[in-house]
């Protein structure tokens, strides 16, 4: 089964620090990959996905993430932190190979952004 | 916004008592997804409908169920509440029936059972 390790709870950098939040799953193959973000009373909204190709993909926000085979990671960076960013993040990743698609979620890092 | 709406965004109710949260999802998605997120849970897969047909099921208790309308809403029935199934509902919406799709989410129904 698919799980995904986020082993930060909670992060808190200073606005316009760099930011990088780890994520590690366990699948058999390589998955797909998603980062999601959750602002207070707002539902998740999609930063970057991967599926193939190239290991370092750029989303939204100026957010990007690298996927490590090798170390069976998806980590997402910034280089430097807005206030705005504040929010909980989310790892997600996918089964390939599938109609029935369901991801699973890590349990998410909370970001704290000091002015 | 995602295009994802869900009703009601609060609701409170009484143990013993039965609910039904509803979804619409985005234009032209034929995937619905429901999930619960809570505190000591996380966000937890529930089920997925794909074209008013059942595609897959998580971590769904017998107490709770769900179906899609032709229309392609979707509706969350949880009966027989308990305190612990207080949580934040989340629906979310897919293209396609497999993972490539992205998810887009509503804003959640947040129940509150006394």
């Amino acid at each position: 089964a698919q799980s995904v390790t986020q082993p930060d709870i909670h992060i808190t950098v200073s606005e316009g620090a760099s930011l990088e939040l780890r994520c590690n799953y366990s699948y058999g193959a390589t998955p797909y990959l998603f980062w999601y973000v959750q602002s207070p009373g707002q539902g998740l909204q999609l930063l970057l996905k991967y599926f193939s190709g190239d290991t370092l993909v750029q989303g939204i926000k100026g957010f990007e993430a690298e996927f490590k085979r090798s170390q069976s990671s998806f980590n997402l960076r910034k280089p430097s932190v807005h206030w705005s960013d504040a929010a909980e993040y989310f790892c997600a990743v996918g089964a390939r190979d599938t109609n029935a698609g369901k991801s699973t979620f890590g349990d998410g890092t909370t970001l704290t952004v000091k002015p | 916004d995602s295009g994802v709406t869900q009703t009601p965004k609060h609701l409170i109710t009484a143990t013993g008592q039965r609910v039904t949260l509803r979804c619409s999802p985005r234009s032209g998605d034929l995937s619905v997804y429901w999930y619960q997120q809570s505190l000591d849970q996380g966000l937890q897969f529930l089920i997925q409908y794909y074209n008013g047909e059942e595609r897959a099921k998580g971590n769904i208790l017998e107490r709770f169920s769900a179906q899609q309308f032709p229309d392609l809403h979707s509706e969350l029935n949880l009966s027989s509440l308990e305190l612990g199934d207080s949580a934040l509902y989340f629906c979310a919406s897919s293209v396609v029936a497999g993972n490539t799709g992205e998810l887009f989410f509503g804003e959640g129904s947040r129940l509150t059972v006394l």
